[in-house]
C-alpha cells in the first residue's frame, strides 16, 4: 500500500517569511495533488502535477515534483495569514479512482 | 454552482443513537466519494459510488456503516448504532475528471 508522508506536521512562521513543505511517497506516484483545507471547510484542489521535473506556480505558491516522481515540495513566499490551514498531497492509487491523501502539514501564519 | 452540499454540518448525538448524514453532489458530477477525517488517521475514503452505483466500500469501517445514493443529486451515509470512536469530521466529494470537490463536511461528536 503506498504511503504519503509529509512533513513537517507543524508549521507556524510570521507573516512574510517563506516555507517549503514536503511530501514523499513510498512508491512511484500516478498523478500527485495538492490541496488546502481551511478550518471548517473540506480541500481544496490547489494544483495536479504529472510529469517528473513539473515546476508548477499559483501566485505566490511554487509547487515542485521531483525527477523520480516520489516526492514533491510546495514552497509559499512572503506567507499571509490566508495562508493558514491544512496542506495536503494525495495521489491516485494504481492510476485509479482511489485518491490517497498524506497526513497533512498544518500551517498557522501569524500576522 | 453551490458546490456540494452536505448537512447537517454539526451533529451531536448519544452513543447508540442512529445517524444520518446528507451528501448533494454538484450536478453532472457522476462520482461520489465519502470520507472521514481523524486527527490521528487523517482522511480516510470510505465509500465510492459511480452513477449511483457503490463500487468500492472497503473503506466502510464495520457493518455499523451503510451508505445510499437512490439518484444522481442525493447520497447518504448511516451509522447504526453510533459509537464515540464514530466522531469525526464526514465529508462528501463529487469529480469532475480527475479533480475531486469536497463538501464542507459534517462534524459528528457522539458522547
Amino acid at each position: 500500500t503506498q504511503l504519503l508522508e509529509q512533513s513537517p506536521q507543524f508549521l507556524s512562521i510570521q507573516e512574510g517569511e517563506n516555507l517549503t513543505v514536503y511530501c514523499n511517497s513510498s512508491s512511484v506516484f500516478s498523478s500527485l495533488q495538492w490541496y488546502r483545507q481551511e478550518p471548517g471547510e473540506g480541500p481544496v484542489l490547489l494544483v495536479t502535477v504529472v510529469t517528473g521535473g513539473e515546476v508548477k506556480k499559483l501566485k505566490r505558491l511554487t509547487f515542485q515534483f521531483g525527477d523520480a516522481r516520489k516526492d514533491s515540495s510546495l514552497h509559499i513566499t512572503a506567507a499571509q495569514p490566508g495562508d493558514t490551514g491544512l496542506y495536503l498531497c494525495a495521489d491516485y492509487m494504481d492510476s485509479s479512482y482511489k485518491l490517497i491523501f498524506g497526513s497533512g502539514t498544518r500551517l498557522l501564519v501569524r500576522p | 454552482d453551490a458546490g456540494v452540499i452536505q448537512s447537517p454540518r454539526h451533529e451531536v448525538t448519544e452513543m447508540g443513537q442512529e445517524v444520518t448524514l446528507r451528501c448533494k453532489p454538484i450536478s453532472g458530477h457522476n462520482s461520489l466519494f465519502w470520507y472521514r477525517q481523524t486527527m490521528m488517521r487523517g482522511l480516510e475514503l470510505l465509500i465510492y459510488f459511480n452513477n449511483n452505483v457503490p463500487i468500492d466500500d472497503s473503506g466502510m469501517p464495520e457493518d455499523r456503516f451503510s451508505a445510499k445514493m437512490p439518484n444522481a443529486s442525493f447520497s447518504t451515509l448511516k451509522i447504526q448504532p453510533s459509537e464515540p470512536r464514530d466522531s469525526a469530521v464526514y465529508f462528501c466529494a463529487s469529480t469532475s475528471y480527475n479533480e475531486q470537490f469536497f463538501g464542507p463536511g459534517t462534524r459528528l461528536t457522539v458522547l
